[in-house]
């Protein structure tokens, strides 16, 4: 398995309340990635990392914010919480292969979040 | 970006082969289909991914239309472990795998 581990695994917490979500990984991968995912519904791509303090938005990023210091931790912060934001959150790493097809993602456990 | 369609859930019985459906008539030449699946409780895994031919892989086979407007995944011999939510996804090599999407997948249940 790849070495993806997101931290905490469960949280609840009330809204208007910052929370920070962390992924660290041991395979040196330059792109990381958080997705949320809904009961029922597949992922949506939160924000993304393409190496060290370089980020971007993806589809669904109000109210989040990322940050990388390091090669190995990506972290999520949710400014506010609101219950909107309750949600499974999947932390993924890649790296694509120059002239390959190979561009697999490595996804983590996920953080159960729940905002009251 | 191309848009992949799949039905939303598929049923089998256990030790039978399960052919899983995905429609992408939009993909462009330098799509590859990707397959990835969700167990319960766990983040997506990597099953397969091709361009043209057929592949196969210890998990499963991957067949592409002729006109690669659709593909099938083939679980040769379904095993209650294979019960998950399939996601078949367009990603481009070689780029930010995060501008694929995931759609809703199909949900396979496997029935003993």
């Amino acid at each position: 398995d790849a070495g993806i581990t997101q931290s905490p695994r469960h949280k609840v917490t009330e809204t208007g309340t910052p929370v920070t979500l962390r992924c660290h990984q041991t395979e040196n991968h330059r792109y990381m990635y958080w997705y949320r995912q809904d009961p029922g519904h597949g992922l949506r791509l939160i924000h993304y990392s393409y190496g060290v303090k370089d980020t971007d938005k993806g589809e669904v990023s109000d109210g989040y914010s990322v940050s990388r210091s390091k090669t190995e931790d990506f972290l999520l912060t949710l400014e506010s919480a609101t219950s909107s934001q309750t949600s499974v959150y999947f932390c993924a790493i890649s790296e694509p292969i120059e002239a390959s097809s190979y561009n697999e993602q490595f996804f983590g456990p996920g953080t159960r979040l729940t905002v009251l | 970006d191309a848009k992949t369609t799949q039905p939303n859930s598929m049923e089998s019985n256990e030790e039978e082969p399960v052919h899983l459906p995905c429609n992408h008539s939009t993909i462009s030449g330098t799509d590859y289909i990707h397959w990835y699946r969700q167990l319960p409780s766990q983040g997506p895994e990597y099953v397969i991914h091709g361009l043209t031919s057929n592949v196969n892989n210890r998990m499963a086979s991957l067949a592409i239309a002729e006109d690669r407007k659709s593909s099938t995944l083939i679980l040769h011999r379904a095993t209650l472990r294979d019960a998950a939510v399939y996601y078949c996804i367009l990603r481009a090599h070689n780029t930010n795998a995060g501008k694929s999407t995931f759609g809703d997948g199909t949900t396979l249940t496997v029935k003993p």
